[in-house]
């Protein structure tokens, strides 16, 4: 079945600091991929679609210059959490449109930002 | 709007007991797609089942059934004879094209299941 990893799993950061989180399709290519938020007991919140070669597009309230995406090939997207705050301690989960409307998740990655 | 909604924020239960997860959703869309998804405490999502618009038909897999009625836009979830490692959190989520083509994935609150021995 359709793979897909994330990397690192958890990172532990000062704040200030950037932090780039990796999500790669194992086993199918993908040009469109997606990053996801989720705060404690909070459900999923979609931040941006990430599409090989392109700009990501953000959802509404993310900010762009914070979070940079980078989908340089069609089994890799990059999360770059830049000059991160105690407030952007997450688990972030990427997927990877596998086609026919379905999106495989990756093992989402823990960010604690002291 | 596409908007997805679990009313029921935890359940607890015995174990063996049957327990049903509640899902509305709204959409303007005539072709959308449903999910479920399991979210255990690792927090890994494992994908349960896909449903398409123009199709009805309930479904069995083993202990999990659903199902979808079109015309209260439900898509409920039953657990029968429920284990303690069906305990995570579960999450309806609907799919719809968005502004750009895109395939954006619309998640409701999640129900935190709690299967006690």
């Amino acid at each position: 079945g359709a793979v897909v990893s994330q990397h690192p799993s958890r990172v532990i950061c000062k704040s200030g600091t950037s932090v780039k989180i990796e999500c790669r399709s194992l086993d199918f290519q993908a040009t469109t991929m997606f990053w996801y938020r989720q705060f404690p007991k909070k459900s999923l919140m979609l931040m941006a679609t990430s599409n090989e070669g392109s700009k990501a597009t953000y959802e509404q309230g993310v900010e762009k210059d914070k979070f940079l995406i980078n989908h340089a090939s069609l089994t890799l997207s990059t999360l770059t959490v830049t000059s991160a705050h105690p407030e952007d301690s997450s688990f972030y989960i990427c997927s990877a449109d596998g086609g026919q409307e379905t999106q495989y998740f990756g093992p989402g990655t823990r960010l604690l930002v002291l | 709007a596409q908007k997805v909604t679990q009313a029921q924020t935890e359940i607890s239960v015995v174990e063996k007991e049957d327990v049903t997860l509640d899902c509305v959703y709204e959409t303007r869309d005539t072709t959308y797609y449903l999910f479920w998804y399991k979210q255990p405490p690792s927090g890994e999502l494992v994908f349960l089942i896909r449903r398409n618009s123009f199709d009805e038909q309930n479904e069995i897999s083993g202990r999990y059934s659903w199902n979808f009625q079109k015309s209260t836009s439900s898509f409920n979830f039953t657990i029968t004879a429920s284990q303690v490692v069906d305990s995570a959190v579960y999450f309806c989520a609907l799919i719809f094209a968005g502004s750009q083509g895109a395939q954006k994935l619309v998640f409701g609150q999640g129900t935190r299941l709690t299967i006690n021995p």
